[in-house]
């Protein structure tokens, strides 16, 4: 079965420069959800999108924009990058129904 | 208090014992309550999914639910050296469609043959 596709999967970038995450959810899944895995922490959620609109904002830095766009893939872009920003980014989605959110391979963003 | 606290481990078992994993949440919102599995650097995989109190059973895999005690717990039966993983809960409320998953700090599980 088609899984949730991530890309880069590796991502090396120096402070300050910017980033593009890019996420290709489950086909006819309409709803992505984004998180960030510091080293030895759970995931924590960043944004969402539902039918290519914001459904919810966590704990995002303003430095960070997302959007979701026509065909429902969705794009991480982060800007002013920071040494703390290391860390794996993880798409997630889900179909109508039941909240059973599927997690991406994940993005390994280092910045040094 | 974070929302939702897991011990963290590290927990390491025999091949065949049966591993019990718990979390327990303050949030009494949370609806949906979620296992997932996650290998080392890998992205977390969903072994169950559940909505309500009690039981659940898929293969070697038992979820419980209890939401009178804001508990659950997942069981794994005979367990083999390729469920070493780390072990996350999560669980979601109902919030304007948006039902993001808050997670538990997740339990690192060592199998030995």
């Amino acid at each position: 079965a088609a899984g949730v596709i991530q890309s880069p999967r590796h991502l090396i970038k120096e402070k300050r420069e910017t980033a593009t995450l890019k996420c290709y959810p489950i086909p006819r899944h309409d709803t992505v959800y984004w998180y960030q895995q510091g080293p030895g922490q759970d995931p924590q959620f960043l944004i969402s999108f539902y039918e290519k609109m914001q459904s919810d904002k966590g704990s995002i830095p303003d430095r960070f924009s997302a959007q979701q766009f026509s065909d429902y893939h969705s794009e991480l872009n982060m800007s002013s990058l920071e040494l703390g920003d290391s860390a794996l980014y993880f798409c997630a989605s889900r179909g109508q129904g039941p909240n059973e959110q599927f997690f991406g391979p994940g993005t390994r963003l280092t910045v040094l | 208090q974070k929302e939702v606290e897991q011990d963290p481990g590290p927990l390491s078992v025999p091949e065949g014992a049966i591993v019990s994993l718990n979390c327990t949440y303050s949030n009494s919102a949370f609806q949906y309550f979620m296992w997932y599995r996650q290998y080392s650097r890998k992205g977390p995989e969903l072994l169950m999914y559940t909505y309500s109190s009690g039981n659940k059973e898929d293969g070697r895999f038992t979820a419980q639910v209890d939401k009178s005690s804001k508990y659950i717990s997942l069981f794994i039966r005979d367990s083999q050296p390729s469920d070493s993983a780390t072990y996350l809960c999560a669980m979601s409320a109902i919030q304007g469609g948006s039902e993001k998953l808050v997670f538990g700090k997740g339990t690192k599980l060592t199998v030995n043959p």
